[in-house]
């Protein structure tokens, strides 16, 4: 049984504008979380993550929110940039981020146009 | 820095067959993981190293993989004998310290025919 979802196989949006990618989790153990971005022929790379004692991450164009109480993170790429078209991964692990392996969710394809 | 490298980057074997893949981590990062993806699902942990030490081993699938990190330097995962189902993209990792900002290879895509 999946413990990390990513219900939407595929985005397209349009350059400048806001890409939300989705993602929810099953396991009330999970406490930190990460995205990450792969282009083809290449590894997973790391993003952003977030603690779940914060609600909120911000990297510069990049955002995750997390909702605890929904088991829901999401990640705002604003503006979205043709160069951000990726696959990107939802990844979670319940050590506070400092041992153990991370589940990672299949994927949303992130297709931004010009 | 060099990445992390992974040898081979495509491998291409037959059912019973034995292959043997390769990561050398970033020069100095004590943390190596192997994680696997089978084509349109979730890539999935099979193994971690702290120096030469298994930490975690809990992902490996069956006794017909086989990981090392002789001396605590690059690591080596066999799969013998291979299986169709063991097709996939191999990756893997490494950090210097336990944190998951993990810089990942750019993997070994192998397919058992």
């Amino acid at each position: 049984d999946q413990q990390v979802k990513q219900n939407s196989p595929s985005l397209s949006v349009q350059e400048g504008r806001i890409s939300i990618l989705n993602c929810d989790y099953t396991n009330s153990m999970f406490d930190y979380f990460l995205w990450y971005k792969k282009y083809p022929a290449e590894g997973p790379t790391f993003l952003i993550s977030i603690s779940s004692i914060k609600d909120k991450n911000e990297d510069g164009r990049f955002t995750v929110f997390l909702n605890k109480s929904a088991k829901h993170l999401s990640l705002h790429i604003v503006p979205s940039q043709p160069g951000d078209s990726a696959v990107y991964f939802c990844a979670a692990t319940g050590y506070g981020g400092s041992q153990g392996n991370l589940i990672f969710g299949k994927g949303t394809k992130l297709s931004v146009k010009p | 820095e060099a990445g992390v490298t992974q040898f081979p980057s495509h491998s291409v074997i037959e059912k019973g067959q034995t292959v043997t893949l390769r990561c050398d981590p970033i020069s100095g990062h004590d943390n190596l993981y192997w994680y696997r993806r089978v084509m349109g699902k979730e890539i999935k942990f099979l193994l971690h190293f702290v120096k030469e030490s298994k930490q975690d081993e809990s992902g490996m699938p069956n006794n017909r993989f086989l990981a090392e990190r002789t001396g605590g330097t690059y690591s080596t995962l066999k799969v013998q004998p291979a299986e169709l189902e063991d097709s996939g993209v191999y990756f893997c990792a490494s950090s210097q310290d336990h944190t998951y900002g993990y810089t990942f290879g750019s993997g070994t895509r192998l397919t058992v025919v």
